[in-house]
C-alpha cells in the first residue's frame, strides 16, 4: 500500500499569511495526488488535482506543487474562511489512500 | 447539477448489517467510478472502496471482506453493504464521484453510522 505522510499535522497561522503543507508518498505518484479541504460538518472539498491544478470555483490564493514522491499545497494569503483540515490523497494505485490530515488553526 | 445523497446510516450493534445508498443525479453510476470515504471521530478521512465504470470493485484492507460495494444503474444509486460491523467502523460515510478514477470531484452530504451496543 501506499503511504502518504502529512507535515506539519496541526499549524497556527493568522489571517494574511502564507502558509505551506507537505505531502510525501511512500513511492511515485505519476502525478495522482489531490488536495482536500474538510470542515467540520461539511463534505470535502476538492481544491487540487493532478498535483497542480487548480478545481473551477476554488480560490487561486490556493496552489499546488511537486511531483514524484513530494508535494506541497501552498495557501498564499489566508482568509478567515481558510481554517480547516486539509488533506492529501493518493490516486495512483489501489488502495487510494489519504495522509492523516493538517489541522490549520487561527493564530 | 451533480449531487450525491446518502442515506441508510443508523445505530447498529457490533456484528450486524446496514446498507447505505448514495443516490447520484446529474450523472450516471454506470459511466464514472464512485467511492465510498469515512471520516472516524476525531480522526482523518480512510478511503473505504470504489466501484469502477467496468464494474469491478476494490477495498480498503480493514473492509475488505466484509463490506460490499454495488450499483444499480436503473436507480443511478451506488451502493455499500456493511457486514459483521465493528465499534470502530463507528464514522461518518460520505459517497463521491472518482472523475476519470483520478480526483473526488463532487461529494455527497455524509451519513452517519454509530456501532454500539
Amino acid at each position: 500500500d501506499v503511504q502518504m505522510t502529512q507535515s506539519p499535522s496541526s499549524l497556527s497561522a493568522s489571517v494574511g499569511d502564507r502558509v505551506t503543507f507537505t505531502c510525501r508518498a511512500s513511492q511515485s505518484l505519476n502525478g495522482y495526488l489531490s488536495w482536500y479541504q474538510h470542515k467540520p460538518g461539511k463534505a470535502p472539498k476538492l481544491l487540487i488535482y493532478a498535483a497542480s491544478s487548480l478545481q473551477s470555483g476554488v480560490p487561486s490564493r490556493f496552489s499546488g506543487s511537486g511531483s514524484g514522491t513530494d508535494f506541497t499545497l501552498t495557501i498564499s494569503s489566508l482568509q478567515p474562511e481558510d481554517f480547516a483540515t486539509y488533506y492529501c490523497q493518493q490516486t495512483y494505485t489501489t488502495p487510494l489512500t489519504f495522509g492523516q490530515g493538517t489541522k490549520l488553526e487561527i493564530k | 447539477e451533480v449531487q450525491l445523497v446518502e442515506s441508510g446510516g443508523g445505530l447498529i450493534q457490533p456484528g450486524g448489517s446496514l446498507r447505505l445508498s448514495c443516490a447520484a443525479s446529474g450523472f450516471t453510476v454506470s459511466g464514472n467510478y464512485v467511492s465510498w470515504v469515512r471520516q472516524t471521530p476525531g480522526k482523518g478521512l480512510e478511503w473505504v472502496a470504489v466501484i469502477y465504470s467496468g464494474g469491478s470493485t476494490y477495498y480498503g484492507d480493514s473492509v475488505k471482506g466484509r463490506f460490499t460495494i454495488s450499483r444499480d444503474n436503473s436507480k443511478n444509486t451506488v451502493y455499500l453493504q456493511m457486514n459483521s460491523l465493528r465499534a470502530e467502523d463507528t464514522a461518518v460515510y460520505y459517497c463521491a464521484r472518482l472523475y476519470s478514477g483520478s480526483y473526488m470531484d463532487y461529494w455527497g452530504q455524509g451519513t452517519l453510522v454509530t456501532v454500539s451496543s
